[in-house]
């Protein structure tokens, strides 16, 4: 029945050591938006993958990348987590871009960084 | 850019009606989303508006004025279970941003 999931739910991971998030979905929409969400403030987006076309917000930091091998999942890798990396990690669908087509959020991972 | 105002938090009673407000600036509007975030969890989807006006489903109702800016939601028949974060998200030049959201906790 689950529509966007991701795995794990909680991940701690050490400073400085590349971690990988993983999204997966069986609503074969095409778009798959990766959030961060820190306590109280509005999920930011880092980035989306439009079917493979990816999309990268201006003041996403280098250190995330995602890549989508197919329909279905879609990754973030943080390649150094800092500190200021630890949030709730936020991964969502949609059908397109544009008027109505709502996201559909995944149920999060929330990152620890020791 | 996008700029979307929501207050921070607000108390209700159960059963009463509680009315939470967005404001906003963006440029190519097409359309405005009312989202639920319980603590933790994922946010989950409300509402949508691209015309003024209010749309109404089931004890929530949400309302539009584009030339104001402006978008409220309305929830009726407040019960426990409503005590959760309410996400604003605007949608301009097809780029969707989303609001910190207005804590709403619901005592008996």
């Amino acid at each position: 029945d689950a529509m966007v999931i991701q795995n794990p739910r909680y991940q701690v991971t050490q400073f400085g050591k590349p971690v990988t998030l993983s999204c997966s979905q069986t609503l074969n929409h095409n778009v798959m938006y990766w959030y961060q969400q820190k306590s109280s403030q509005a999920p930011k987006l880092l980035f989306h993958y439009y079917d493979k076309d990816f999309n990268n917000e201006a003041d996403t930091p280098d250190n995330f990348q995602s890549r989508r091998p197919n329909t279905s999942f879609c990754f973030l890798d943080i390649r150094s987590p800092g500190l200021g990396d630890a949030a709730m990690y936020l991964c969502a669908t949609s059908r397109g871009t544009s008027g109505g087509d709502e996201q559909y959020f995944g149920p999060g991972t929330r990152l620890t960084v020791t | 850019g996008q700029n979307i105002d929501q207050p921070t938090e607000m108390t209700a009673t159960e059963g009463a009606i509680v009315q939470i407000n967005c404001t906003y600036q963006t440029s190519g509007f097409n359309g405005l989303f009312w989202y639920q975030q319980h603590a933790g969890e994922a946010p989950t989807f409300l509402s949508y508006n691209v015309l003024d006006g209010l749309e109404e489903k089931g004890r929530f109702s949400s309302f539009l004025s584009r030339s104001k800016g402006y978008s409220y939601l309305l929830l009726k028949e407040l019960q426990m279970k409503d005590s959760a974060s309410y996400l604003c998200a605007v949608r301009g030049n097809n780029r969707l941003a989303f609001g910190k959201g207005n804590q709403v906790v619901v005592i008996p």
